[in-house]
């Protein structure tokens, strides 16, 4: 099956920095890699997904790059601000992803604090 | 458009109870997911449905985990008994039929098992 390993577990910057968080996953079939972010006592909501036919994509300030190669992707998030604190997730489907057979392997979470 | 629906949002029970959460997908979702999760961890996924049928279910504890998708809408999933180690945030997700497939989350029902 799919194993996904998310770092750092913290991650704590001042508001207007930018945050890093990174995902490594073991399947090579993979080709959908969604993020989420969940808020205290809500649940993970999409913020950004890329496929494998692209390395980069961005939405404002979000962004997300892959390197298939190294079977590693990563989020960025610029200009971070207080309301971007909460817990970011990575996921990978296990296989290639689409026509129903949609299994994700989340990683286990990064706590992101923006501090003024 | 209106979210996945879940209920109820909070449950406490003894350990040995049994117990059963709702979920309603978002509308012309075709597939729904149930995923628990624990405290500090990311979701794992319990059961796939799509429409009726089930999909993925290789991670349902089966001696005391049972789902099931009514008319392809609407889903329960039902713990029978409880256990300590249930204590968890089971969350329903669902998502469009090909090729979009993103997975939207509900707001999850916390499950607390003394």
């Amino acid at each position: 099956g799919e194993n996904v390993e998310q770092h750092p577990s913290t991650l704590s910057v001042q508001e207007g920095d930018s945050a890093v968080i990174k995902c490594t996953y073991s399947d090579s079939a993979s080709n959908y890699f969604p993020w989420y972010k969940q808020e205290l006592g809500k649940g993970p909501q999409l913020i950004i997904d890329i496929r494998s036919n692209v390395g980069e994509k961005k939405d404002q300030r979000i962004a997300v790059t892959l390197n298939k190669t190294a079977k590693h992707f990563s989020l960025h998030i610029t200009e971070t601000q207080p309301e971007d604190s909460a817990v970011y997730f990575c996921a990978a489907p296990e296989g290639a992803f689409g026509g129903g057979g949609n299994k994700l392997t989340f990683g286990t979470g990064t706590q992101l604090k923006v501090e003024l | 458009e209106a979210g996945v629906a879940q209920s109820p949002r909070y449950k406490i029970i003894e350990k040995r109870q049994s117990v059963a959460f709702w979920c309603n997908p978002i509308s012309g979702h075709a597939t729904l997911y149930w995923y628990q999760q624990i405290l500090g961890q990311g979701p794992k996924l319990l059961i796939q449905f799509q429409n009726n049928g089930v999909v993925d279910d290789s991670q349902l504890p089966k001696d005391r985990f049972s789902a099931e998708r009514l008319k392809g809408v609407d889903s329960t999933l039902k713990i029978q008994p409880a256990k300590l180690e249930d204590s968890a945030v089971y969350l329903c997700a669902s998502s469009p039929p090909p090729p979009a497939e993103r997975q939207f989350f509900g707001p999850g029902t916390r499950l607390t098992v003394l």
